[in-house]
């Protein structure tokens, strides 16, 4: 059984730092597209970033220089290292497995998520 | 930048009922991309619909997705009480704000 279990998260001060891992079972993270997306308190989905299998990263642009995602192949698991966070950082954040074709991409499966709160 | 519209934000149903949801999107990506996914409170969201017509593993055959271009819509043919959930549209790296399905 496919298994994605996020960790790391916690309050922290504005301009802080925090790392969340997702550790993957049954799956090997290296070998496909990986994806973290958040959702603020009573709001909607909003992707953060991706690696690819190759190693390529993007990122939303609400988070481009301030968040990095990665991974470590000899544990399984992805990380996203967050920086300078902010207040409107504040959100559960989610890892999840991206499937991409030629004609279409969709997210499946997901961690259970760790909420990040961002505040003095 | 695509921007996905879900309508209605909030649809009252009755359970037995058909809930038909829509989702637009501000230009053409290709015919088929689009996905659904249903959401309880305090678990992370399902796959439900991918390629805009193809349910996902273990996804019962009263959820159905229809639609190409711009235009998708999602079906529940006869709500179950485990249904009444938010539900949301994605194409590419966009999500739709999406639609509650609540209990009348």
């Amino acid at each position: 059984e496919v298994q994605l279990v996020e960790s790391g998260g916690g309050l922290v001060q504005p301009g802080g730092s925090l790392r969340l891992s997702c550790a993957a079972s049954g799956f090997t993270v290296s070998s496909n597209y990986m994806s973290w997306v958040r959702q603020a308190p009573g709001k909607g989905l909003e992707w953060v970033s991706v690696i690819y299998s190759g190693g390529s990263t993007y990122y939303a642009d609400s988070v481009k220089g301030r968040f990095t995602i990665s991974r470590d192949n000899s544990k399984n698991t992805l990380y996203l290292q967050m920086n300078s966070l902010r207040a409107e950082d504040t959100a559960v954040y989610y890892c999840a497995s991206l499937t991409v074709t030629t004609t279409s991409n969709w997210f499946d499966p997901w961690g259970q998520g760790t909420l990040v709160t961002v505040s003095s | 930048e695509i921007v996905l519209t879900q309508s209605p934000a909030t649809l009252s149903l009755s359970p037995g009922e058909r809930a038909t949801l829509s989702c637009g999107a501000s230009q053409s990506v290709s015919s088929s991309y689009l996905a659904w996914y249903q959401q309880k409170p305090g678990l992370a969201p399902r796959l439900l619909i991918y390629d805009a017509s193809s349910r996902a593993t273990g996804i019962p055959d009263r959820f159905s997705g229809s639609g190409s271009g711009t235009d998708f819509t999602l079906t529940i043919s006869r709500l179950e009480p485990e249904d009444f959930a938010v539900y949301y549209c994605q194409q590419s790296w966009t999500f739709g704000q999406g639609t509650k399905v609540e209990i009348k």
